[in-house]
Formats: C-alpha cells, structure tokens, sequence
C-alpha cells in the first residue's frame, strides 16, 4: 500500500524568506508525486507533478520541488515566500504499477503555511 | 461548465436519514473521482468512474455509501442510513486524460456533510 506522510503541521516562514514544506512517501515500484495547495474557501488547486526525469520540478506560482529518490522525499519549495501563499498544501502519491489507477491519488494530512509580513 | 460543481455546498442531516451529493464536472472529462475530508486532514479516496462504470471503489468505507456515473458526466454520492462519523466534507475531482494518467485532478469546493 502506498502512503505519504507530511511530518509538520504547520509552517511559519516570514515574507521574502525562503519556504520548505516537507513530505516523505511510500510507494510501490517507481513513484508520481504531487503537490495541491487549498486556500481557505477553495477547492483543492495542483501546483506541480514528479513523474519522471529532473528531480527538480518547478511548478504554479513559482514554487518547485525536489525529488530525492534515497530519502523517498519530494518537499515543495520557494525561494521568496509571499503573504498570499498562506494556505494549506499536501502531498499526494499515486503507484507507479497499477496499470487502471487512472489518477487515483493518496494524500498526505496536510501541512498549513503561515506566512507573516 | 468552467469547474466541476458541487450541489450542495452544505447539508445538516439527522442520525439515520439518507443523503444524495451530486458532482457535475468539467464538460468532456471523462474520469470522475469522489473524495471525502475529515476535519485536519488530507482528502481521502472513495471511488473512481471512467465513463459510466466505477473502476474501483475500493476506498468506499462501507455498503452504506454507493455512487453512480448513469450518462458518463454528473455523478451522484448516496449514502443511507447517516451516522455521526459520516461528517465530513466530500469532495469530487474530475480529469481528462485519456492516455498516461497526469495526476492533475480538478476539484470542486466540496460538500460538507454534518449528521447531528
């Protein structure tokens, strides 16, 4: 069974500082990884997708991620945190061998970003 | 339409009455994905359509919950006999990929369901 764990609740970061919102994963065979963010009163928005290739993906509203397959981590990044990027992110994994899964996805509990001016 | 709708936004039931949450989503997307969010955390998957037929509703919780997907576009979430656990905020995506699945899933803002 595949499963994603985002260990911090929550995540302070000043504006203009740079931001890391972290998230491990367990997957059977070659993982695709993803990052959704969900603003208060929204639905859930994609952001951005590891499926193969550079483990540095870039992604909606100038964040990215990095994929590190040893540490089986892929935690989403920003060099410049804004006020507005205040929300709450997660982490979903989908397996890599199902060949039906369609975009069926696992998501992590979520990580609340608190950005402060 | 322009997103995948979601009717109704809220719903307050009474312990054992039945429940029917309808999703419309985006217009052409073939693949329809039902979720459900317990307060503090992530979204929790229920059942899938491609096209008309569930391909896998291996996350429903129980025989109480039932979906369908009859014309291949709306889907209906049903389900009976309500308890307080099933409170939550349900929510669905759709998606359109035909080939290699994206993993980009469109949402709606979800249903919340309150059983008193």
């Amino acid at each position: 069974a595949q499963s994603v764990a985002q260990p911090e609740d929550q995540v302070n970061v000043a504006e203009g500082n740079p931001l890391t919102v972290k998230c491990t994963y367990s997957v059977s065979g070659n993982p695709y990884l993803f990052w959704y963010v969900q603003y208060p009163n929204r639905g859930l928005q994609f952001l951005l997708k590891y499926i193969t290739g550079d483990n540095l993906v870039k992604g909606s509203y100038g964040f990215e991620a990095e994929f590190n397959k040893s540490q089986t981590s892929f935690h989403l990044k920003k060099p410049s945190a804004l006020v507005s990027d205040s929300a709450l992110y997660f982490c979903a994994v989908r397996d890599g061998i199902r060949p039906n899964a369609g975009n069926m996805l696992t998501f992590g509990g979520g990580t609340r970003l608190m950005v402060k001016p | 339409g322009a997103g995948v709708s979601q009717t109704p936004s809220n719903k307050v039931t009474e312990k054992g009455k039945y429940v029917e949450l309808r999703c419309d989503p985006i217009s052409g997307h073939t693949a329809l994905y039902w979720y459900r969010q317990s307060l503090g955390q992530g979204p929790e998957f229920l059942i899938y359509f491609q096209g008309t037929g569930a391909a896998d509703d291996s996350g429903l919780p129980n025989d109480r919950f039932f979906a369908v997907r009859p014309e291949g576009s709306v889907s209906t979430l049903k389900i009976q006999r309500t308890e307080r656990g099933d409170s939550a905020v349900y929510l669905c995506a759709s998606s359109g990929d035909p080939g290699p699945p994206t993993g980009e899933l469109f949402f709606g803002e979800g249903s919340r369901l309150t059983v008193l």
